[in-house]
């Protein structure tokens, strides 16, 4: 069965201080591993889209890196604003006409000033 | 370029009663997926829509049905309210040959 597992949960960080969340996956054939931010009460926001392992993709404080069994998003010196809910998901090749997300339970991340 | 609309934003039913929800995709898109999201849960794919048909349906009921109109539109609709469909529903569009889904802001469902 495919699966998608975050860690840690919840995480808390000092304005600058960086760090990583990961993404650990049980995929039959991965087509992508994406990443999203969503804020409270609002709708996951599209972050990045890897496809193979080494693939590397930056935006801002954000870095998502790509292996065969996980991903990690990596946040340089972070601000109170990067402070959400960070969702992973997979698409398999082996998900038929669709292109249906399999997500994470999440990482919660808090910036404190 | 407007994103995916949802409405409405928030809901209350009470058991046993029926909801309607409602999804315009983005400009370009002709492929709705549903998505329920529990607090403090990852989101769950209800089901896609692509050529006004369903094309593929996760683990839930058939309490749980949509439609989708020539237009690209799409509705969820939710019969015999539990206490358990309390959620976040999301609809996500993409082109039909595209791999990344954005999603919209939600539709919070609250049944008492």
């Amino acid at each position: 069965e495919d699966q998608v597992t975050q860690s840690p949960e919840a995480l808390r960080l000092q304005e600058g201080e960086s760090s990583s969340l990961n993404c650990s996956y049980t995929v039959s054939g991965l087509r992508g591993l994406f990443w999203y931010r969503q804020d409270p009460g609002k709708g996951p926001e599209f972050l990045f889209t890897l496809y193979s392992a080494g693939e590397e993709k930056e935006k801002e404080r954000l870095k998502a890196t790509l292996t065969k069994k996980e991903s990690f998003l990596h946040i340089t010196a972070p601000k109170p604003e990067d402070s959400a809910t960070y969702l992973c998901a997979v698409q398999s090749i082996y998900g038929g006409a669709t292109n249906k997300l399999i997500f994470g339970t999440g990482t919660l991340l808090a910036v404190q000033p | 370029d407007a994103g995916v609309t949802q409405s409405p934003t928030h809901l209350i039913k009470t058991r046993g009663q029926q909801v309607t929800l409602r999804c315009s995709p983005k400009s370009g898109h002709d492929t709705v997926s549903w998505y329920q999201q529990a607090l403090g849960q990852g989101p769950q794919f209800i089901f896609q829509y692509y050529e006004e048909e369903e094309r593929q349906r996760g683990n839930f009921p058939d309490r749980f049905s949509g439609h989708q109109f020539p237009n690209y539109s799409s509705e969820l609709n939710v019969n015999a309210l539990l206490l358990g469909d309390s959620a976040l529903y999301l609809c996500a569009s993409s082109p039909e040959r595209g791999n990344e889904q954005f999603f919209g802001p939600g539709t919070r469902l609250t049944v008492l």
